[in-house]
């Protein structure tokens, strides 16, 4: 089947520390996006790449890192520098970037303490 | 930039109609609309490219004013799985490349029977 996967599923780590969150695509699409969902904000847009080995930063790009060595892969590194990690990480991805529907993971809780 | 929706939240009754407005401050390439039950992945319903352009599938429609750079959908008949928090999903018109697929804070939907 394909889709698209996110993994852990929840996520706990202590303050000061990186953590990376996996996101893994079989849909053969080239472009993928980082969402961070908190309560009443919505999807904020953290980075995305239209195109494997290129990506560009969102709304809230401070304080995250991404590479995209792979089509199938995009992680999300939240860096120390992130001032408010806890929240719920979804990626998603879609054929290309433009006018096309977004298929998403089932998200990543991160719980910084 | 994040697209604003109107209302944040709205409760129905089975079977009354609602509708759910986006607006943005830039010209638009396209609007998506997502669905989003508590603790899942957010579903798309519907894409609108063109300006003026109206789609829909079973009682669930949206519009969209290019000019006005504004969407709405259209709950007609609402049902008891409609409920959720709706999405709407904005691309602008970019110089030479994409900004990314950026939502708005969504919508909540109660509907009781």
């Amino acid at each position: 089947d394909g889709g698209i996967t996110q993994s852990p599923k929840y996520l706990f780590r202590k303050e000061g520390q990186n953590v990376t969150l996996s996101c893994e695509q079989n849909l053969n699409h080239d472009a993928m996006y980082w969402y961070r969902q908190d309560p009443g904000q919505g999807l904020r847009l953290i980075y995305y790449s239209q195109i494997v080995n290129d990506f560009q930063k969102g709304d809230i790009a401070e304080g995250y890192s991404v590479s995209r060595e792979k089509k199938e892969s995009f992680p999300l590194t939240v860096t120390s520098a992130q001032k408010n990690p806890t929240a719920f990480y979804l990626c998603a991805s879609s054929i290309k970037v433009r006018g096309n529907e977004a298929f998403f993971g089932q998200g990543t809780r991160l719980t910084v303490v | 930039q994040q697209p604003v929706q109107s209302p944040q939240a709205v409760i129905l009754r089975e079977g009354e109609d609602a509708v759910i407005n986006c607006s943005s401050s830039k010209a638009l390439y396209s609007v998506h609309w997502y669905r989003q039950k508590h603790g899942e992945a957010p579903v798309f319903l519907m894409i609108l490219l063109k300006g003026g352009e109206q789609k829909g599938h079973d009682k669930i429609s949206a519009s969209f004013n290019e000019k006005k750079q504004q969407s709405s959908l259209y709950l007609t008949a609402s049902q008891l799985s409609y409920s959720g928090t709706y999405f709407c999903g904005t691309e602008v018109f970019a110089g030479g490349g994409a900004d990314g697929l950026t939502f708005g804070k969504g919508t909540h939907l109660i509907i009781q029977p």
